[in-house]
C-alpha cells in the first residue's frame, strides 16, 4: 500500500534545543494528522493538516504541510523535558480518501535536562 | 464520561489459544479501528469498521479476526494462525473513517508464551 515514511527514527536533544521530524508520502495527501505518544500511553491527536502549504502553530510546535501535500514537517522549540515521546505523522491519500489513515513508524524523542 | 476502553491492559495465553481483545467507545463514532505497535515499528492498522457490521482487512489481517455487531463495540481475536502475537494492541476510533481525528484506547499488552 501507500507509504508513509518518518525520519528521523530517534533523536536525543538537551533540554533548549530545538527538533524537527518530517513526514514523507509516496503519493499525494488528502490532509495529515500529527500524533504524540508519551512512553507507556497512547497515541494522541495533535493536528490535521489539509491546505496545500498549510502552516499551524500550537505553542512551540509548528506543523507545515507541504506544497504539493506530499510532506509534511513538525518543528518543536527549544524543547522541554516534557517533549519527550513519539510523534507520528498519518496521512490519508488523495486517491483513496475516506478509509484509514497510513501512520509512519514515528519519531521518538528523548529530551535530557 | 466519553471515551474508548480497552481491556485488559496486560494478558498473558499459552501458544495455540485464542484470545479475544476487548474494546469499547461511546463516543457515537461510526469508525473503529484495531492496530498492533511492536517496538521500531510505528502502527500498523489490522482492520477497521467504517459502519457497523462492516469491516475491512488492513495492512496485517493474517491470524486476526473482528466483528462489529453493535456501533459500540469491535473485538479483535487474535487466532492460533498469527505467527508472532506477543505485542501491544491498541483500539481507535473516529467519527467517519479517513480524515477524522482518531481516539485510542489505553491499549492492551499480549503476551503468549
Amino acid at each position: 500500500g501507500q507509504q508513509v515514511m518518518q525520519i528521523p527514527q530517534y533523536q536525543h536533544v538537551q533540554e533548549g534545543e530545538d527538533f524537527t521530524t518530517y513526514c514523507n508520502s509516496s503519493t499525494t495527501l488528502s490532509n495529515i494528522q500529527w500524533y504524540k505518544q508519551r512512553p507507556g500511553g497512547h497515541p494522541v491527536f495533535l493536528i490535521q493538516l489539509v491546505k496545500s502549504g498549510e502552516v499551524k502553530k500550537q505553542k512551540r510546535l509548528t506543523f507545515q504541510f507541504g506544497e504539493a501535500k506530499k510532506n509534511s514537517s513538525l518543528h518543536i522549540t527549544a524543547t522541554q523535558t516534557t517533549d519527550v515521546g513519539t510523534y507520528f505523522c498519518a496521512g490519508e491519500p488523495y486517491l483513496n480518501s475516506g478509509y484509514a489513515l497510513n501512520f509512519g513508524k514515528g519519531t521518538s524523542l528523548l529530551v535530557t535536562p | 464520561d466519553g471515551g474508548i476502553t480497552q481491556s485488559p491492559k496486560y494478558l498473558f495465553r499459552k501458544e495455540g489459544q485464542n484470545v479475544t481483545l476487548s474494546c469499547e467507545q461511546n463516543l457515537n463514532h461510526d469508525a473503529m479501528y484495531w492496530y498492533r505497535q511492536d517496538p521500531g515499528q510505528g502502527l500498523r492498522l489490522i482492520y477497521y469498521s467504517q459502519i457497523v457490521n462492516d469491516f475491512q482487512k488492513g495492512d496485517i489481517a493474517e491470524g486476526y479476526s473482528v466483528s462489529r455487531e453493535k456501533k459500540e463495540s469491535f473485538p479483535l481475536t487474535v487466532t492460533s494462525a498469527q505467527k508472532n502475537p506477543t505485542a501491544f494492541y491498541l483500539c481507535a476510533s473516529s467519527m467517519k473513517a479517513g480524515a477524522y481525528e482518531q481516539y485510542f484506547g489505553p491499549g492492551t499488552r499480549l503476551t503468549v508464551t
